[in-house]
């Protein structure tokens, strides 16, 4: 299985609204609805689930984060940027294979 | 509250073998589906395996297809993963996940070095 392909890095001021990208293909991001993100702030912290199912929040993840997709591609956009958004984000997608895939993963910047 | 404690974890060398354990407790084990995912050192995470509740659907990444094996046992709460034909590669921290949707809660993971 091949990752899903994210950009390496993404940045922002405080306040501002940033938005990550997920490309997939036909077999997974663009086959199912069962797209997720996960927050790792920091190197052998455990994933943090942000949004399960394309645009579903777990309670207690801030409403500053939503998602969306559109074909092959799912995104991520935080809005009004804080100083604790800073970390690297995955996405993952169930795939017509009955497994799993990670994103190759962003590193978030606020500037 | 809701725990997952991994174990087994440790210093293997090519071609060995580790069954790595992962204790359940605080929710209804048999209710849930339950998965691998392990991070290398300085990557991000890969999906290794997941099962079913009741153990009847299993599925793996295909870079440990025949070489690692899911099962679980409702009666002691417990998933395990048995690795064997280990390589350099299978370097990682091993968590394991319930539910990956969600109901999404990880262990602390346990480190797994293979190494000559």
């Amino acid at each position: 299985q091949s990752t899903l392909t994210q950009p390496v890095s993404v940045s922002g001021s405080p306040g501002q609204s940033i938005s990550i990208s997920c490309t997939g293909t036909s077999s997974d991001v663009g086959n199912n609805n069962f797209v997720s993100w996960y927050q790792q702030r920091f190197p052998g912290e455990v994933p943090k689930l942000m949004i399960y199912d394309v645009d579903n929040r777990p309670s207690g993840v801030s409403n500053r984060f939503s998602g969306s997709k559109s074909g092959n591609t799912a995104s991520l956009t935080i809005s009004g940027l804080q100083a604790e958004d800073e970390g690297d984000y995955y996405c993952t997608s169930f795939t017509s294979s009955r497994t799993h895939v990670f994103g190759s993963g962003t590193k978030v910047t606020v500037l | 509250e809701v725990q997952l404690v991994e174990s087994g974890g440790g210093v293997v060398q090519p071609g060995g073998s580790l069954r790595l354990s992962c204790a359940a407790s605080g929710f209804t084990f048999g209710n849930f589906w339950m998965h691998w995912v392990r991070q290398a050192p300085g990557k991000g995470p890969m999906w290794v395996s997941r099962i079913n509740s009741d153990g009847t659907t299993i599925t793996y990444a295909d870079s440990v297809k025949g070489r690692f094996t899911i099962s679980r046992d409702n009666a002691k709460n417990t998933v395990y993963l048995q690795m064997n034909s280990l390589r350099a590669e299978d370097t990682a921290v091993y968590y394991c996940i319930r539910d990956f949707r969600i109901y999404d809660y990880w262990g602390q993971g346990t480190q797994v070095t293979v190494s000559s």
